[in-house]
């Protein structure tokens, strides 16, 4: 139980559907991620979300649309992907602010796009 | 700016053979620094941290020690397994609190 917990496992979609991918954290942090972790390729951090405001978006595309109701839920909304957006997704979170504290990761989202 | 560079894998080795991963990082300031390992199909677990310069983060035999002086925190363990198999990320948090983590490295422990 890492305390991060990501829905679904895997996902398989078409270019033209829209799904969501969920996370939620039950350890009380105020910081949460998506990454995008593809074969071959360095760990790509997506969004950052401090106390439910975003904070960082690293140049994403905008068929990926994050979410966060709240500091425990995160979402990433995905529509008209490409087969490149295959990849693991990974949400994480972690207490912002303090530089001693890791972060938690889920187990991650595989998505293929078809 | 905040970088992290970790030796290129993939690492092969055979089971109770000494590991060493390299890791060294570029940073104002003192960072905490963190090891974290990726077993197939998972996400990333924390393995091991260090917060200040000479400190050693230990965890299920594998050890890292933050040096300062080199701005290095070299994994190593004595005997690996053949259940270490995995993908090791070095990673550091600077005093901008980013998370900043090296490329990754592949081990593979034939029996």
């Amino acid at each position: 139980e890492t305390g991060v917990t990501q829905t679904p496992r895997h996902l398989v979609m078409g270019m033209t559907n829209k799904k969501s991918l969920k996370c939620e954290q039950h350890l009380g942090h105020n910081a949460m991620y998506w990454y995008k972790q593809s074969a071959k390729k360095p760990l790509e951090l997506m969004f950052v979300y401090n106390f439910k405001e975003q904070t960082e978006n690293n140049s994403v595309p905008s068929r990926f649309s994050p979410e966060c109701p709240n500091s425990s839920h995160l979402f990433l909304h995905l529509h008209t992907l490409q087969p490149e957006d295959s990849a693991l997704y990974l949400c994480a979170s972690s207490q912002e602010r303090q530089m001693n504290t890791e972060a938690f990761f889920g187990q991650g989202t595989r998505l293929t796009v078809v | 700016g905040d970088s992290v560079t970790q030796m290129e894998g993939p690492v092969t080795l055979s089971e109770e053979a000494f590991l060493t991963i390299n890791c060294t990082y570029t940073a104002t300031g003192y960072p905490s620094l963190f090891w974290y390992v990726q077993y197939p199909g998972e996400g990333l677990q924390l393995l091991l941290k260090a917060t200040k310069a000479d400190d050693k983060g230990s965890n299920k035999g594998f050890e890292a020690t933050y040096r300062k002086e080199t701005t290095s925190f070299h994994l190593e363990k004595g005997s690996v397994q053949v259940s270490d198999s995995a993908v090791y990320f070095c990673a550091m948090r600077g005093s901008n609190y980013k998370l900043t983590f090296g490329k990754g490295t592949l081990l593979t422990v034939n029996p």
